[in-house]
Order: C-alpha cells, then structure tokens, then sequence
C-alpha cells in the first residue's frame, strides 16, 4: 500500500532532551516536507526537501533540523525541544512536478508531540 | 506574502443539510487552489483542487469554484453525512508548478444523525 508513515504516533517529553520522528515514503518520491499544526494556524512548513541532500528551510524552522540521506527518509530532529514545540506534526510527500502540472502531496499519519 | 482566510468554525449540521466553508485568498501571483480534508485521528487528504479561474473542482459531492474577480474558493456540498465530519482546510500554492501549500486555520464540521 502507498503510504507515508510516521513514528512515533504520541510523544511526550521534557525540555532539552534529544528526539527524533522518523518519516519514511514508500511511493518513490523526491519532494517531502515536515508541517506543524497548531489550533487557530493551520498548518506550517517547517522543512522541506526536494531531493536527496537538498534540504531548505518552511516558515517556521526554529529549533528544527533535518536530513535527507535517503530519498524515503526524512527525519524531523529537536535537538533540544521546548514547550512551544508541543504540536501536531506531519510528514508529506509529493513526485516531481510534470511540466504544467501539479501533483498531490500526500500526507502522514501525524505525531502527537508534547514538551513538558 | 500569499495567505488564505477560511471561515471559523466549529460549524454542526444535522444530516443531509447543505454545507458551505468560505475561504478567501490574497496572492500576488496566479495561485493554484485546494481542500484538504482531515478525519479523526488521519492525516491529511486531497479533496479537491482548481488551478486557473472559474475552475471547479469536485469530489465526493463536495465542489469548489476558483473565483479570481473575488480571490474566493468556497466548499459546498448539498447533502451532508455523518462521515463527512471532520476538518477541512482551504490551501493554495503559489503556481501551478510550486510544492509549498500555505493553509487556512481549519473549519472543524460535525454532522449529526
């Protein structure tokens, strides 16, 4: 099954200690992006990455890294996490744009992350 | 920059009542326009999508039309379910060609039996 999967599903943490969510696509895509969702904001890009070793920076990329060693990994880093990083968190992933066209982004189960 | 304004919810509807969610947008350039549904406890999905004026876009009964002369992109559906409760998030892209989606805030709808 096509799919994009998130790990873990709910977290629960306290400042300052080192957490990874991995995020793994099986559909073979180059573009994959990391988003935030906060009640009253919507959604908001974090990271993304439009290939293997091609990283950039969302809107809201404080306290975040990333990597794209792989083209169906890209994990989503808080090397030390605070409590306004406690959130709803989704991986998306998209193929390379045709020409003229657009290609749906698929999107992640989400994780649940909460910073004490 | 681009940004989209939807309509605050939460919004309840008995069923098989009409649906609308408004959603308004402010873009510099030619944007292309979606819905995203979310459903308890899933991740997000496509609904439906417009990419130039007076597009429709469909889908599960829902519809959408790019209206360019009112930067609007309103939802409908004329007969709702139960399972249509969920959140519904207007976005848009930059191009037709670009990656990045900027989101509304979420309309929550709960449909009632």
């Amino acid at each position: 099954e096509a799919q994009v999967t998130q790990n873990p599903r709910y977290l629960i943490t306290v400042t300052g200690k080192k957490l990874t969510v991995t995020c793994s696509q099986n559909m073979n895509h180059e573009y994959m992006s990391w988003y935030r969702q906060d009640p009253g904001l919507g959604l908001r890009q974090i990271y993304y990455s439009m290939n293997v070793e091609v990283t950039d920076k969302g809107d809201v990329p404080e306290g975040y890294k990333v990597s794209r060693k792989e083209k169906r990994n890209f994990p989503l880093i808080l090397e030390s996490p605070s409590p306004n990083q406690t959130s709803l968190y989704f991986c998306a992933s998209s193929p390379n744009r045709l020409a003229g066209g657009y290609n749906e982004q698929f999107f992640g189960p989400g994780t649940r992350l909460t910073v004490l | 920059g681009d940004s989209v304004t939807q309509m605050e919810g939460p919004v309840t509807l008995s069923e098989e009542a009409f649906l609308t969610i408004n959603c308004t947008y402010t873009a510099t350039g030619y944007p292309s326009l979606f819905w995203y549904v979310q459903y308890p406890g899933e991740g997000l999905q496509l609904l439906l999508k417009a990419t130039k004026a007076d597009d429709k876009g469909s889908n599960k009964g829902f519809e959408a039309t790019y209206r360019k002369e009112t930067t609007s992109f309103h939802l409908e559906k004329g007969s709702v379910q139960v399972s249509d409760s969920a959140v519904y998030f207007c976005a848009l892209t930059e191009a037709p060609w670009d990656y990045k989606l900027s989101f509304g805030a979420g309309t929550t709808v709960t449909v009632r039996a």
